[in-house]
């Protein structure tokens, strides 16, 4: 199984552009989680799905939209992009059932 | 607003040694779990804890979740180089969303 695949793997965005972030899925898991890491931060959420069509804010959602169409894919929108939005994203998923995580290898984004 | 705290937050031992990581906050969590990630890489499940008191063994690795489910500890006994890495705490709060609620993390160095 692929688990959770997160393209692209590498970004460089201009200031005020916008980019989308692809994740999918095949574990055909209902919760999908959009999180950044920033060094000693640990890890924030940016916004989480339980199900296709439905979708909720999470920690630090500013600059960010979200949508879920379908079960297998999460797409993270990126609009105007700032500084600020330098970080890696993880992509995650997980059943309902309090399972853990099965996290993507990540978008490492630089914003300049 | 939820948080978790790991400490230390940098470990840099000798191979062989023993270590702890702590990961405490003053709220409760239906479960914790514990990640380790490398770089370049997504954070991997190693455990989950569930009931307070809960001692779980993964060969040479202890988690344990506090009585009170405010805390928890991961002691690595003799630690090898492969132990490398960021590990990462999580609690799970009792909403049916699935979210967590990560630490900032503990990198741990295991020098030959």
């Amino acid at each position: 199984n692929a688990g959770v695949t997160q393209t692209p793997k590498f970004r460089i965005l201009k200031i005020g552009q916008s980019m989308t972030l692809q994740c999918t899925q095949d574990m055909n898991h209902n919760y999908m989680y959009w999180y950044r890491q920033d060094p000693g931060m640990g890890l924030k959420l940016i916004y989480y799905s339980v199900g296709a069509g439905i979708t909720d804010k999470g920690e630090v959602p500013n600059g960010y939209n979200v949508s879920r169409s379908t079960t297998e894919d999460f797409p993270l929108r990126l609009e105007l992009a700032a500084p600020s939005q330098t970080s890696v994203y993880f992509c995650a998923s997980s059943p309902p059932t309090g399972a853990g995580y099965t996290f993507g290898s990540g978008t490492r984004l630089t914003v300049v | 607003t939820q948080l978790l705290e790991q400490s230390p937050q940098f470990l840099s031992i000798q191979e062989g040694e023993n270590l702890t990581v702590y990961c405490n906050s003053s709220s409760v969590f239906s479960s914790l779990q514990w990640y380790r990630q490398e770089p370049g890489e997504g954070p991997v499940l190693l455990v989950t804890v569930v009931t307070g008191g809960e001692v779980k063994k993964l060969k040479r690795l202890t988690f344990q979740f506090g009585d009170a489910r405010k805390d928890s500890s991961l002691h690595i006994t003799a630690a090898q180089t492969g132990d490398t890495g960021l590990y990462l705490c999580a609690g799970r709060g009792s909403s049916n969303t699935g979210k967590l609620i990560f630490g900032q993390g503990t990198t741990l160095q295991v020098k030959p």
